[in-house]
């Protein structure tokens, strides 16, 4: 059964721009979560998105938004990047809201020069 | 305020050495799981634990939540190069739609020296 699996795996991008992420969950799960890992604040919680609709959101402002689409796929993006949006991006899968498993990507490394 | 206390930050040990990693909360979790790490990939999932006391093996690793689900900690024993990576504890607060939310502690970056 195919992992987690996200693109791009690497982006650089320039202050003021926007970015999206994609991630598609393992074949089966239907929830999809988001975390920003930083050396500084190690792995956070952005948000989780399950049958389409945002469950839970962490506290990062509203330039981080997702969505996900009926397939369980979901993306990510990022509007007006700052320097401090640079990060190792990181999805995470687990098949419903009863399951307490996750199972993460490798991750979209995001450099904003 | 960091909800989940990871220690050490750093271990460098040789080849065959014990190890314990801790994990520290005030906070009450409904689950826990503990993550490696290597350099720029995903983090990938050795055990999930959800019953205070419950003891876990995994071959030379052993994880164990305290019984009042605030704590846990990882033992390796005679300790591989192939053990080296970043370890990390989450914890789940809340069940259902709450457990989406893993709360990180900043991980423990261990070396095992050949």
């Amino acid at each position: 059964k195919a992992g987690v699996t996200q693109t791009p795996r690497y982006l650089i991008k320039t202050r003021g721009q926007q970015v999206t992420l994609s991630c598609s969950p393992i074949s089966g799960h239907r929830s999809v979560s988001w975390y920003q890992q930083t050396p500084g604040q190690g792995l956070q919680f952005l948000f989780e998105y399950f049958s389409e609709t945002q469950r839970n959101k962490g506290n990062f402002p509203g330039r981080f938004s997702g969505r996900q689409f009926s397939n369980s796929r979901s993306e990510m993006n990022v509007s007006t990047l700052e320097l401090g949006d640079s990060a190792l991006y990181l999805c995470a899968s687990r098949i419903g809201l009863g399951y307490n498993e996750q199972f993460f990507g490798p991750g979209t490394r995001l450099t904003v020069l | 305020t960091q909800l989940l206390e990871q220690s050490p930050q750093f271990l460098s040990i040789q080849e065959g050495e014990n190890l314990t990693v801790y994990c520290n909360s005030s906070s009450v979790f409904s689950s826990l799981q503990w993550y490696r790490q290597e350099p720029g990939e995903g983090p990938v999932l050795l055990v999930t634990v959800v019953t205070g006391g419950e003891v876990k093996k995994l071959k030379r690793l052993t994880f164990q939540f305290g019984d009042a689900r605030k704590d846990s900690s990882l033992h390796i024993t005679a300790a591989q190069p192939g053990d080296t990576g970043l370890y990390l504890c989450a914890g789940a607060r809340g069940y259902g739609g709450s457990q989406g939310n893993l709360i990180f502690g900043k991980g423990t970056k261990l070396s095992v020296k050949p």
